[in-house]
């Protein structure tokens, strides 16, 4: 099983439509990433949390550390939007050093 | 721009070659991390620099080693490539190298073995 699950793999959605991806993990962290991979393949981070909520732009990222869930909310999607979204968590244990354990990915396609 | 810089961007080569992969962290940031993304094995953490100093080691084989240099920039060594090490390689940074940090990736390097 792997540490880190995403859902769903693929998601196409219409411009305009509210998006949500999860990832489920099982083991403890110390913070979760969510990062975007474009079909040039460069990683751009979108957010680190550890606790609650955050927003940029039409981007949400919350988590619920009892539950070991987070999800990312694209609101308003936009074609611009298409691309891999990378759900990865920093292990919470005595020698993890912050390297990143990645989820598959979910491969977003936004049509016009 | 994440102010990481990797070179160089794609790498063709040839089975049983050497290739050394390049990063200059963000400026400020002490850690480098290495990983892999492979089709089959998806994103791996290979390697982590922190200050010159290696700090963690995850899958990375007997045939690939690294070190961080004084000007804090990092280089990957590939030897005795195979089929199997066609993957993109990432650099990250951080300031610091710990789990609560955010880390910046390079735009990667595609390395194609013929």
């Amino acid at each position: 099983k792997n540490e880190v699950e995403q859902s769903p793999q693929n998601l196409t959605a219409q411009e305009g439509e509210f998006i949500t991806i999860n990832c489920s993990y099982s083991v403890g962290i110390s913070a979760l990433h969510w990062l975007q991979q474009h079909p040039g393949g460069g990683i751009v981070s979108l957010f680190m949390l550890s606790s609650g909520k955050k927003k940029h732009g039409r981007l949400i990222a919350t988590i619920n550390i009892q539950e070991k869930h987070s999800s990312l909310h694209i609101t308003a999607s936009h074609p611009r939007d298409s691309a891999v979204y990378i759900c990865a968590v920093a292990l919470n244990y005595g020698g993890s050093q912050g390297n990143l354990i990645f989820g598959k990915g979910t491969k977003l396609s936004v049509k016009p | 721009d994440s102010g990481v810089t990797q070179t160089p961007k794609h790498l063709i080569t040839a089975t049983g070659q050497r290739v050394t992969l390049r990063c200059s962290p963000r400026s400020g940031d002490l850690s480098v991390y290495w990983y892999q993304q492979s089709l089959d094995q998806g994103l791996q953490f290979l390697i982590q620099y922190y200050n010159g100093e290696e700090r963690a080691k995850g899958n990375i084989l007997e045939r690939f080693s690294a070190q961080q240099f004084p000007d804090l920039h990092s280089e990957l060594n590939l030897s005795s490539l195979e089929l199997g090490d066609s993957a993109l390689y990432f650099c990250a940074s951080s300031v610091a190298g710990q789990p609560y940090q955010p880390q910046h990736f390079g735009d990667g390097t595609r390395l194609s073995i013929l």
